[in-house]
């Protein structure tokens, strides 16, 4: 049962374009809601996140839209960058018992083309 | 300040042998959690310990298991290994391990069964 779905294994764009990552769930608990970018041979780092409170959450190049009725979330990139190469994971969390329980995607590939 | 530190980098073992792993959260944080990632699968939880006590335990069979020091240092553990066990193992540490806190995740250790 795949709580968190990115449906896309992959996605190529062209340096100063935008990237459009997607990600759905499914269950209507989850309330908040991370990215995280994985290089090779290196742990994921956290990117950006939004609460289920809001609807948009912006950091520089980075904003993450949520639309809960469609418990759907993207993270858009602009402009994208070639250092943006990576493998993008969206994750969903829920408090159970006092403890985040976090559900990862399947993860994006993303490649910048020059 | 150090971040999460993850030992060995690699492993080879065969199966139905038994693996260690070792996981150094960063100082101060409190909350460990372990994720299994897999070509295909994204990151699946494993299991999350806070104060030496499991909080949260993902779907993942009785031959894994772990266990958190009194310094926050955790160990994970898989008996009678499987080729299916071959995988980049995780571990991530936050603070509280609290409800929209961002997981800092080590490199991994990519365990390889034979």
């Amino acid at each position: 049962d795949q709580q968190v779905k990115q449906n896309s294994p992959s996605l190529s764009v062209q340096e100063g374009r935008i990237s459009i990552l997607n990600c759905d769930y499914t269950n209507s608990m989850f309330d908040y809601f991370l990215w995280y970018k994985k290089y090779p041979a290196e742990g994921p780092t956290f990117l950006i996140s939004i609460s289920s409170i809001k609807d948009k959450n912006e950091d520089g190049r980075f904003t993450v839209f949520l639309n809960k009725s469609a418990k759907h979330l993207s993270l858009h990139i602009v402009p994208s960058q070639p250092g943006d190469s990576a493998v993008y994971f969206c994750a969903a969390s829920s408090l159970i018992q006092g403890a985040q329980k976090l559900v990862f995607g399947q993860g994006t590939r993303l490649t910048i083309n020059p | 300040k150090a971040g999460v530190t993850q030992t060995p980098r690699y492993l080879i073992k065969t199966r139905g042998q038994q693996v260690t792993l070792s996981c150094s959260p960063i100082s101060g944080h409190r909350s460990v959690s372990w994720y299994q990632q897999t070509p295909g699968q994204g990151l699946q939880f494993l299991f999350e310990y806070f104060s030496e006590t499991q909080r949260n335990k993902g779907n993942f069979p009785g031959r894994f298991s772990g266990r958190q020091f009194s310094n926050s240092r955790s160990e994970m553990n898989v008996s009678t290994l499987e080729l299916g066990d071959s995988a980049l193992y995780l571990c991530a540490s936050s603070l509280l391990g609290s409800y929209n806190s961002p997981l800092h995740f080590g490199n991994g250790t990519r365990l390889t069964v034979t």
